[in-house]
């Protein structure tokens, strides 16, 4: 079955902590594999996918195949990154699967 | 330009009443979805579209309609309002396929809240 699992609800960090959003993904093909984040009272909005594997905002996420994950990392969290993150896969061309999300909260 | 429009952007319902959603992009793009966001469940899909004219069912479809008669409208309709049909719903686009200039990337709406009551 093709599944997104993001194991966390809420995490909650101090500022200036390192920060780890955990994704797991069931899908047998060549996943393709994206984060996406929605701020307070805005949009859902793209944060990154793996096949740029560029660093937005200061998060990087790397796709580990025999782990199946996708995690997002930032060595130091501020309080701007506190918002709801959606860790998503999309197994063939119209298909989006989106995981739980994660409520991330930087406290001062 | 001004991306993917949603209207209204709240509303409250008697239980059994009607209404429509209404999603309007104008970056030409093919596909276009509905979904809804719960508490605890993420994003789940309700129903999509892969072109004008054309729509299927998602995750949740029960107790929703869809249409997609202009390429750049896609339509959420429920004909009788449940409680359990209360949340947040996105509508987002998209083009088809990577290597047709585009990133796979979803857009978004801003979101339309419904209560039914």
């Amino acid at each position: 079955a093709q599944r997104v699992t993001q194991p966390e609800k809420l995490l909650s960090v101090f500022k200036g902590a390192p920060v780890e959003l955990k994704c797991n993904y069931s899908y047998s093909g060549s996943p393709e594999l994206f984060w996406y984040v929605q701020y307070s009272r805005q949009r859902l909005q793209l944060l990154l996918r793996h096949i740029s594997r560029e660093s937005i905002k200061g998060f990087t996420a790397d796709l580990n195949k025999g782990e199946t994950s996708f995690h997002l990392k930032k060595p130091f969290a501020q309080e701007e990154d506190s918002a709801m993150y959606y860790c998503a896969l999309r197994p063939g061309t119209y298909k989006y699967i989106f995981g739980t999300g994660t409520r991330l909260k930087v406290l001062a | 330009n001004a991306g993917v429009t949603q209207t209204p952007k709240f509303r409250v319902l008697k239980t059994g009443q009607s209404m429509t959603l209404l999603c309007a992009q104008d970056m030409n793009h093919e596909y276009m979805y509905w979904y809804r966001q719960d508490p605890g469940m993420g994003l789940r899909l309700i129903h999509y579209s892969v072109g004008e004219g054309t729509t299927a069912k998602g995750e949740v479809p029960d107790g929703y309609n869809v249409s997609r008669l202009k390429k750049q409208n896609f339509l959420l309709g429920l004909e009788s309002a449940a409680p359990s049909q209360t949340s947040v719903y996105f509508c987002a686009s998209s083009y088809p396929l990577p290597g047709q200039g585009n990133t796979g990337e979803l857009f978004f709406g801003e979101g339309s809240r419904l209560t039914v009551l």
